[in-house]
């Protein structure tokens, strides 16, 4: 059974501050991802990695950044939190292979308000 | 245009509906198709993938018109357990895919 574990299921921080949120994937997949959630806005692509410090950016980058420095881990840094920063984030993980798609595995999400 | 676009819903049906969603999507290109299921306050679950015209597990049936870009869902004999929200899921480019806003579905007994 794939899991996916997020660090925090809720956090709160202040304007400013540095926040990291941290993934880990117990299945070997390549690929891993985030994502943040918002009413009416749906799932947004953060920033997306197919391989151990290979990153892309997502429809939604600015005012984060990640970090995979090994293969089960994605870690996603707000480098000066803002409230329109207060979302549900969400990291997933999926296999890999040439161009293929594969299922997208989700780990809980973390409820991240910036206040 | 929004790359995916789904109804938002919300679609409220009895037990015992059949119900269907339509979902359509701009990237010709894409060959892979996936149907998730969210329910409240958790992440999403894969519900089918899509790899060719068309997929069908138990009550759910997914059909795929690439030449119309577009893609549905029909669930059969809606179960109270069915209330969620549906999101509609194209492969976009190498493991990256674009989540459409979801289509929320409650059945009422």
């Amino acid at each position: 059974d794939v899991k996916v574990t997020q660090s925090s299921r809720y956090l709160v921080k202040r304007t400013g501050e540095k926040v990291f949120l941290e993934c880990v994937q117990d299945m070997d997949h390549e690929n891993m991802f985030w994502y943040r959630q918002d009413p009416g806005l749906g799932l947004r692509l953060i920033y997306f990695s197919y391989d151990v410090k290979m990153k892309e950016k997502g429809d939604i980058p600015e005012g984060y950044s990640v970090s995979r420095e090994k293969k089960e881990r994605f870690s996603l840094i707000l480098e000066s939190a803002s409230t329109n920063q207060t979302s549900m984030y969400l990291c997933a993980s999926s296999l890999r292979e040439g161009w293929a798609s594969y299922e997208q595995y989700f780990g809980p999400g973390t409820r991240l308000t910036v206040t | 245009r929004k790359e995916v676009e789904q109804d938002p819903g919300p679609f409220n049906v009895p037990e015992g509906a059949t119900v269907a969603f339509n979902c359509t999507y701009s990237n010709s290109a894409s060959q892979s198709f996936f149907w998730y299921r969210q329910d409240c306050r958790k992440e999403p679950k894969l519900l089918m993938s899509v790899y060719s015209s068309g997929n069908e597990d138990g009550r759910f049936t997914a059909q795929l018109n690439r030449a119309s870009q577009y893609i549905s869902l029909l669930i059969r004999d809606s179960k109270l357990s069915d209330s969620a929200t549906y999101l509609c899921v194209p492969d976009t480019n190498a493991g990256k895919s674009t989540f459409g806003d979801g289509t929320t579905l409650t059945v009422k007994p």
